[in-house]
């Protein structure tokens, strides 16, 4: 079964500390991963896809095959961070672009 | 562009009356999807429509009916609203083909089940 997994439901850290949001995923075939956020009172909004191999407001992820995981990165914390974070994996086994997402993680950045 | 846009945006009903939510997009996405966001639960799919004229199951759908009622709109039914019902709900569209694009959201609707 096609799954993804945020173990933290809230990560609290302090301005500047370095973040990692851990994200898990389950599937056999070659994933296309995702991290969307979703900031206070806002839509959520794609932060990046891992085929992309971008870095969006100093976030980077990296897709590890081996450990079937996909964590979000940065390395100094900003109080506009503070937001929900939600990993995608895009839904293969038909064209219908759906995608699974795990239960979400709150990071929370304090001054 | 308005993107995704999504009415109403906020509502309260009663146990067992109906309504629609309602939502459109003016990017020519041939996909459209509704889902709902409840704490600890992430975004549960609960219908999607892989292109005009088809919709589909997703996780959790029953409760709920859909219409695409062209490429642009697809709109959400509750025919006899519950207080698990009690949500926020999201409209998303996306352009899926040989390159399948990120999914654009609506601002959602946050129902509230009495």
């Amino acid at each position: 079964a096609q799954r993804v997994t945020q173990p933290e439901k809230l990560l609290s850290v302090f301005k500047g500390a370095p973040v990692e949001l851990k994200c898990n995923y389950s599937y056999s075939g070659s994933p296309e991963l995702f991290w969307y956020v979703q900031y206070s009172r806002q839509r959520l909004q794609l932060l990046l896809r891992h085929i992309s191999r971008e870095s969006i407001k100093g976030f980077t992820a990296d897709l590890n095959k081996g450990e079937t995981s996909f964590h979000l990165k940065k390395p100094f914390a900003q109080e506009e961070d503070s937001a929900m974070y939600y990993c995608a994996l895009l839904h293969g086994s038909s064209n219908t672009g759906k995608l699974i997402f795990g239960q979400g993680t709150t990071l929370q950045v304090k001054p | 562009n308005a993107g995704v846009t999504q009415t109403p945006k906020f509502q309260v009903l009663k146990t067992g009356q109906s309504m629609t939510l309602q939502c459109a997009q003016d990017m020519n996405h041939n996909s459209m999807y509704w889902y709902r966001q409840d704490p600890g639960m992430g975004l549960r799919l609960i219908y999607y429509s892989a292109s005009e004229g088809t919709t589909d199951k997703g996780e959790v759908p029953n409760g709920y009916n859909v219409s695409r009622l062209n490429k642009r709109e697809f709109s959400l039914r509750l025919e006899s609203a519950a207080p698990s019902q009690t949500s926020v709900y999201f409209c998303a569209s996306t352009k899926v083909g040989s390159s399948t694009d990120t999914q654009y959201f609506g601002p959602g609707t946050r129902l509230t089940v009495l």
